[in-house]
């Protein structure tokens, strides 16, 4: 079975401060990984993923995440938080070798204050 | 290109009553799948369909069934309502031989059961 943990229901930041935004995952074989943002009554957005090679991915909006197999992490990170990034953030993760499944994490409210 | 359309974006029905849900997927993705999210919840996967056949199933009761149709559309249908099933119904889309990458999700149908 594979699981997400996202530990912290909500995350405050001021505006142009670093952010990150943490998940932790477990699955049986090599995970794809991923991290979506949702705006209030809209759908999932896609960030970035992590399928293999380089631990640091690049993605939409500035936005980052490192891989890290040893502590089955990939959080999400920011040099420069801005206002208009406050939003539910989700980590996803797929088994390679487990199907089609995406399993999300419970969210993270991110809230970047003027 | 388009992405993924669905309907109704709001819907509100009486506990005991059947509702589907339809989905159109993006231009040039053959596979489904359906997610739940309920208040407060990171979404949870229902079921997939490629090539017209449920390809992958959650933890959820058969009352919850789906179609795609040959233009890889689909539809979700729900029998029985209970007061549980009220949240957001989300769908995506993707490449089925593209197994690295992620989905392509829908805005979402708020479904209210009352």
């Amino acid at each position: 079975a594979q699981s997400v943990a996202q530990p912290e229901d909500q995350v405050n930041v001021a505006e142009g401060n670093p952010l990150t935004v943490k998940c932790t995952y477990s699955v049986s074989g090599n995970p794809y990984l991923f991290w979506y943002v949702q705006y209030p009554n809209r759908g999932l957005q896609f960030l970035l993923k992590y399928i293999t090679g380089d631990n640091l991915v690049k993605g939409s909006y500035g936005f980052e995440a490192e891989f890290n197999k040893s502590q089955t992490s990939f959080h999400l990170k920011k040099p420069s938080a801005l206002v208009s990034d406050s939003a539910l953030y989700f980590c996803a993760v797929r088994d390679r070798n487990a199907g089609n499944m995406l399993t999300f994490g419970g969210g993270t409210r991110l809230m970047v204050k003027p | 290109e388009t992405g993924v359309t669905q309907s109704p974006t709001h819907l509100i029905k009486t506990r005991g009553q059947q509702v589907t849900l339809r989905c159109s997927s993006q231009s040039g993705h053959n596979t489904v799948s359906w997610y739940q999210q309920a208040l407060g919840q990171g979404p949870q996967f229902i079921f997939q369909y490629y090539r017209e056949e449920e390809n992958g199933r959650g933890n959820f009761p058969p009352r919850f069934s789906g179609l795609q149709f040959p233009n890889y559309s689909s539809e979700l249908n729900v029998n029985a309502l209970e007061l549980d099933d009220s949240a957001l119904y989300l769908c995506a889309s993707s490449l089925f031989t593209d197994r690295v990458y992620g989905y392509t999700f829908g805005s979402g149908t708020r479904l209210t059961v009352v």
